[in-house]
């Protein structure tokens, strides 16, 4: 069973770096195919992809917003951090991270496992 | 980036009723990878269909998914209480990865 959890603080100050933790279990981000991706979605708006970590350790963001971010993995610990530098109100939201299998593999390619969430609230 | 416009912002129905949800992508999506999800209050979401067409595990005959290249529709067949929400598309044929805005399903 796939599972993935999001940690890290509910309220930052803004210009802080914000550091997210997502834990998972049941696969491997080893395995040819397999992604993990963060999400976003501010309170009453629509879902955000921000980045991907993918199994060849390729890294991919959001154009508008990858100066800030930072996505690297803990092999060791089956985790997957996010790096947000500079927060600002606007980056108040609940940050998802979810599994993905590539098509390729025979996944279905959308996020078909995600985390609960964690709300990050940006105020001074 | 792609674009991915949805319609309408929310659609009233009573259940049992049928729903017709469109998204509409401002180019074309490679390989149809086109995905449904939908997502209640304080939930995150659920992957409904995938590839455009596919049903995600666990999901019900009465959604699927129609649609290629720029036009993709969600169809649920007789909806259930448990169907009001709100629904996204989303596309992974092209980085960056883009959600439409969403439709919200709400009870007539």
């Amino acid at each position: 069973q796939i599972t993935l959890k999001e940690s890290g603080p509910t309220l930052v100050k803004p210009t802080q770096t914000l550091t997210l933790t997502c834990t998972f279990s049941g696969f491997s981000l080893g395995t040819n195919g397999v992604a993990v991706d963060w999400i976003r979605q501010p309170p009453g708006k629509a879902l955000e992809w921000l980045a991907v970590i993918s199994w060849n350790d390729d890294k991919r963001y959001s154009p508008s917003l990858s100066s800030r971010f930072t996505i690297t993995e803990d092999t060791s610990k089956n985790q997957v951090v996010l790096t947000i530098t500079n927060m600002d109100p606007v980056d108040t939201a609940t940050y998802y991270c979810a599994h993905r299998l590539f098509p390729s593999r025979g996944g279905a390619g959308g996020f078909d496992v995600w985390g609960q969430g964690t709300m990050v609230t940006v105020s001074s | 980036e792609i674009v991915l416009t949805q319609s309408p912002g929310t659609l009233s129905l009573s259940p049992g009723e049928r729903a017709t949800l469109s998204c509409r992508a401002s180019q074309s999506v490679p390989y149809n990878y086109l995905a449904w999800y939908h997502q209640k209050p304080g939930q995150p979401p659920r992957l409904l269909i995938y590839g455009a067409s596919g049903r995600a595990t666990g999901i019900p005959d009465r959604f699927s998914g129609s649609g290629s290249a720029t036009d993709f529709t969600l169809s649920i067949r007789r909806l259930e209480p448990e169907d009001f929400a709100f629904y996204y598309c989303q596309q992974y044929g092209s980085s960056p990865l883009t959600f439409g805005g969403g439709t919200k399903v709400e009870v007539k």
